[in-house]
């Protein structure tokens, strides 16, 4: 079955570049159907969607993050990846990278990621 | 952006107790909208999709309901198992939004 892996730095500093990869296996990202997103959860807090990217590398982003955020696409890899910019204290969440349709499903297992200096 | 309220936050329950969760949409979603059941240190796992549709694999003491812009989870007869948080998702339309999660503890 389809399975999510976040991959990336645990430590980031304020004012930085936040980056994550996730890597699917078990199916292709280009089989379509399906927005690949990311998700990220606050210490103790609920889930906030970030954006998606479709296989064709269309986007959309949260409007709360939009001016911070890149999402993209490396189809050869099964990857694809989140860029968020001038990161502060607020950005340390745990992220997830989900599969999207009629709900998400399946979910990488999450990676914490905190920035401090 | 469409807004979700979940209620209660929290409910205290015993092994065997029907525990019923509520969603409300700020606006119309049709009945696109997600269920998802989260442990500690965790991903959010889906149980339902399209208000009513039970995810593969999900036991079917969990059933999800639709009336206008109010939705339910119900757990038939709550598990040990079931202890947990669980959240709400709109599917609706971009962005996606969260209800804020009802957290089921021990009573």
């Amino acid at each position: 079955q389809v399975q999510l892996q976040e991959s990336g730095p645990g430590l980031v500093k304020p004012s930085q570049t936040l980056s994550l990869t996730c890597t699917v296996s078990g199916g292709s990202i280009s089989s379509g159907g399906y927005y690949w997103s990311w998700i990220r959860q606050h210490p103790g807090k609920g889930l906030e969607w970030i954006g998606y990217i479709y296989y064709s590398g269309s986007t959309y982003y949260n409007p709360s993050l939009k001016s911070r955020v890149t999402i993209s696409v490396d189809t050869s890899k099964n990857q694809f990846s989140l860029k968020l910019s001038s990161v502060t204290a607020a950005d340390t969440a745990v992220y997830y990278c989900a599969r999207g349709s009629n709900g998400f499903d399946p979910w990488g297992q999450g990676t914490l990621v905190t920035v401090s200096s | 952006d469409i807004q979700m309220t979940q209620s209660p936050s929290s409910v205290s329950a015993s092994v065997g107790d029907r525990v019923t969760i509520t969603c409300r949409a700020s606006q119309g979603i049709s009945s696109w909208l997600a269920w998802y059941q989260q442990k500690p240190g965790i991903a959010p796992k889906l149980l339902i999709y399209a208000a009513s549709s039970l995810q593969s694999g999900v036991p079917s003491r969990f059933s999800g309901n639709r009336s206008g812009t109010d939705f339910t989870l119900t757990i038939s007869s709550l598990q040990p198992e079931d202890f947990a948080t669980y959240y709400c998702q709109q599917a609706n339309s971009f962005p996606v939004t969260f209800g804020q999660g009802t957290k089921v503890g021990v009573k």
